[in-house]
């Protein structure tokens, strides 16, 4: 079976501190793999998404990057965080032409 | 631009109660339609997808219906209990070639024992 990992649950960093979020998938090769962020009173965003190693696409521009550095490996990454990157980060992932998406267990980001 | 709505944003109800949570959405060719369970502070877990082309879905207690043509989806929860109590989202495919999924901004709902 497969199942998805997401890293730290929690996280408190200062604004202007660099962020790196990580998400593996066991179980599967060559998954679809996706972030999307959850901000209050709003729904789930897409931020990226990845078809293969070292294939990033992004669907809105903003402080944030995404690596593929492993097959099953994703990760999101700042340089420098906004008070504006808070919210809850979502990993997940789908079979190459599946039809349904799973979702880690998210990560909780407070920047202050 | 897909945009989905869920309606009412909360929902609270007395235990054994059966229930219909809405979900609608503008543009109506879509691939496929999920229903998500999120509890608070967690991730997404999956309880239903519909594709396109069926008009519903079932397990367990739950049952998801789709008509595509009116852009709607309700999600029926049978005998409910408090550990149905979570925020329930629905979201939408666009196409089989399409990475995103569109989503509403969820009911929570409340079952009071």
């Amino acid at each position: 079976s497969q199942t998805i990992h997401q890293w730290p649950a929690t996280l408190v960093q200062p604004v202007g501190s660099p962020l790196s979020l990580e998400c593996t998938v066991e179980g599967t090769s060559n998954p679809n793999l996706y972030w999307y962020r959850q901000a209050a009173g709003r729904g789930l965003q897409l931020l990226f998404y990845s078809v293969g190693i070292g294939q990033i696409s992004s669907e809105v521009p903003q402080n944030l990057s995404a690596s593929r550095p492993q097959d099953r490996q994703f990760i999101l990454s700042s340089k420098k965080l906004l008070l504006s990157d808070s919210g809850f980060y979502l990993c997940a992932w789908r079979f190459p032409g599946g039809t349904e998406a799973f979702f880690g267990q998210g990560t909780r980001l407070t920047v202050v | 631009k897909q945009e989905v709505t869920q309606i009412p944003a909360a929902l609270s109800v007395p235990e054994g109660e059966n229930l219909v949570l809405n979900c609608s959405f503008t543009d109506s060719a879509i691939y496929n339609l999920q229903w998500f369970r999120q509890d608070p502070g967690k991730g997404l877990t999956s309880l239903l997808l519909i594709q396109s082309s069926q008009r519903e879905q079932t397990s367990g207690r739950l049952n998801a219906s789709l008509d595509k043509s009116s852009g709607r989806s309700t999600l029926y929860i049978a005998a409910s209990q408090p550990g149905d109590s979570a925020t329930y989202l629905c979201a939408v495919r666009p196409g089989a070639g399409s990475y995103q999924l569109t989503f509403g901004k969820g009911t929570k709902l409340s079952v009071i024992p």
